[in-house]
């Protein structure tokens, strides 16, 4: 089946460590995503990429790192520079300016 | 700022209640709107859309939403709630000017009671 795979479903960090975040998908959708979900604040973008080798900074991209070396996988890495990085990320990918996106299952880190 | 607003944070309805949940937008030009809906436990998923054409769009599981483009407006509407229906929704915008992502606002949590 196609879809998006985020992995893994929980992650639990010590402050000043960096992580990664796995995002895959088999779609063959050339643009991916990444969002951040805080209760009450909706889905904030952090970093996307139309195309492999290219990305862009999002609304809140300060504190995180991505790559974009195949198309299939979007990696996100949250550094010790980001403030408040308990939260729950959902990575998504689209057809290039469509909208219409399919979304990962997310992963919820907890930074302790 | 431009931005997508959503008028309601947390809407509680008893079931067969009808249902309008707002949504504004403040970007010019063309743009295509969406509504996507994250069930409890489930993937956000899409759940109408809106590119051109008839302004009312119907979506899955009854809902319908319709495009007032001199109200910069596009609400979500049901006209007889179920339980199922209990979750989060999320209105998103995303401008044609080309190589810009989909812009979500903050969400409305439904909680429709039995």
């Amino acid at each position: 089946d196609g879809g998006i795979t985020q992995s893994p479903k929980y992650l639990f960090r010590k402050e000043g460590q960096n992580v990664t975040l796995s995002c895959e998908q088999n779609l063959n959708h050339d643009a991916m995503y990444w969002y951040r979900q805080d209760p009450g604040q909706g889905l904030r973008l952090i970093y996307y990429s139309q195309i492999v080798n290219d990305f862009q900074k999002g609304d809140i991209a300060e504190g995180y790192s991505v790559s974009r070396e195949k198309k299939e996988s979007f990696p996100l890495t949250v550094t010790s520079a980001q403030k408040n990085p308990t939260a729950f990320y959902l990575c998504a990918s689209s057809l290039r300016d469509t909208g219409v996106c399919t979304f990962g299952s997310g992963t919820r880190l907890t930074v302790v | 700022a431009q931005s997508v607003s959503q008028h309601n944070h947390h809407v509680i309805l008893s079931e067969a209640a009808s249902l309008e949940l707002g949504c504004n937008y403040s970007y010019g030009g063309t743009v295509n709107l969406f509504w996507y809906v994250q069930y409890p436990g489930q993937h956000l998923q899409l759940l109408l859309k809106y590119f051109s054409g008839d302004p009312l769009v119907k979506g899955i599981k009854g809902f319908e939403a319709e495009f007032i483009k001199s109200k910069f407006s596009f609400n979500l509407r049901k006209p007889s709630v179920q339980w199922s229906d209990t979750a989060e929704y999320f209105c998103a915008v995303l401008r044609n000017s080309g190589n810009t992502p989909l812009v979500f606002g903050k969400g409305t949590r439904l909680s429709v009671i039995a």
